[in-house]
């Protein structure tokens, strides 16, 4: 198993563009995350989904969009890219509650600046 | 509100010597709580968890951690640390306002192990 795979590593945005991070994992994980880091602050939830088609906000996400079609997908599109973003994002994926194992599975993350 | 606090930005401790990382909680309830270390430039990695049962768990590369209920404490233990445990360590909980197993993270504690 390639585990959870994140596209691209690094990406230079100017302010105002757009752009999409992919994010895939082959674990048949109903549970998907994004988060940033930031230094000294920890990592942060921007956007989860319990499941395909299902998707929730967590603690900073405005200025991002997220969609589920399929399970093994979960991509986090930056709308109009501000040098707010610029940031370490990581996506992760669990199994469900139901399955008794409730540790994250990470992603190697996408460093993103914004100039 | 829920939080994890790590009290110290960095621990210093010689090879050989035993080391502490430090995590306190705040949820509602009773918590679900993890390790997770992070090598430079690389994605996080899961070390342990407690979620119910004996009070000191068992992880990965020698690590332990004591569950203290009264203390709301889950500090991180090695009895002899490594050069090769020298990385960025975060403690977490269960964020209970999401419906999946996303998670509330410290700041994190850089361990540093001296030759």
């Amino acid at each position: 198993n390639a585990g959870v795979t994140q596209t691209p590593k690094f990406q230079v945005l100017k302010t105002g563009q757009s752009m999409t991070l992919q994010c895939a994992q082959d674990m048949n994980h109903e549970y998907m995350s994004w988060y940033r880091q930031d230094p000294g602050m920890g990592l942060r939830l921007i956007h989860y989904s319990v499941g395909a088609g299902i998707t929730d906000q967590g603690e900073v996400p405005n200025g991002y969009n997220v969609s589920r079609s399929t399970t093994e997908d979960f991509p986090l599109r930056l709308l109009s890219a501000a040098p707010s973003q610029t940031s370490v994002y990581f996506c992760a994926s669990s199994y469900s509650m139901t399955s008794g194992r409730y540790e994250q599975y990470f992603g190697p993350g996408t460093r993103l600046t914004v100039t | 509100a829920q939080s994890v606090a790590q009290p110290e930005d960095q621990v210093n401790v010689a090879e050989g010597n035993p080391l502490t990382v430090k995590c306190t909680y705040s949820v509602s309830g009773n918590p679900y709580l993890f390790w997770y270390v992070q090598y430079p430039n690389r994605g996080l990695q899961f070390l342990l968890k407690y979620i119910t049962g004996d009070n000191l768990v068992k992880g990965s590369y020698g690590f332990e951690a004591e569950f203290n209920k009264s203390q709301t404490s889950f500090h991180l233990k090695k009895p002899s640390a490594l050069v090769s445990d020298s990385a960025l360590y975060f403690c977490a909980v269960r964020d209970m306002n999401q419906a999946g197993t996303a998670l509330i993270f410290g700041k994190g504690t850089t361990l540093s192990v001296s030759s």
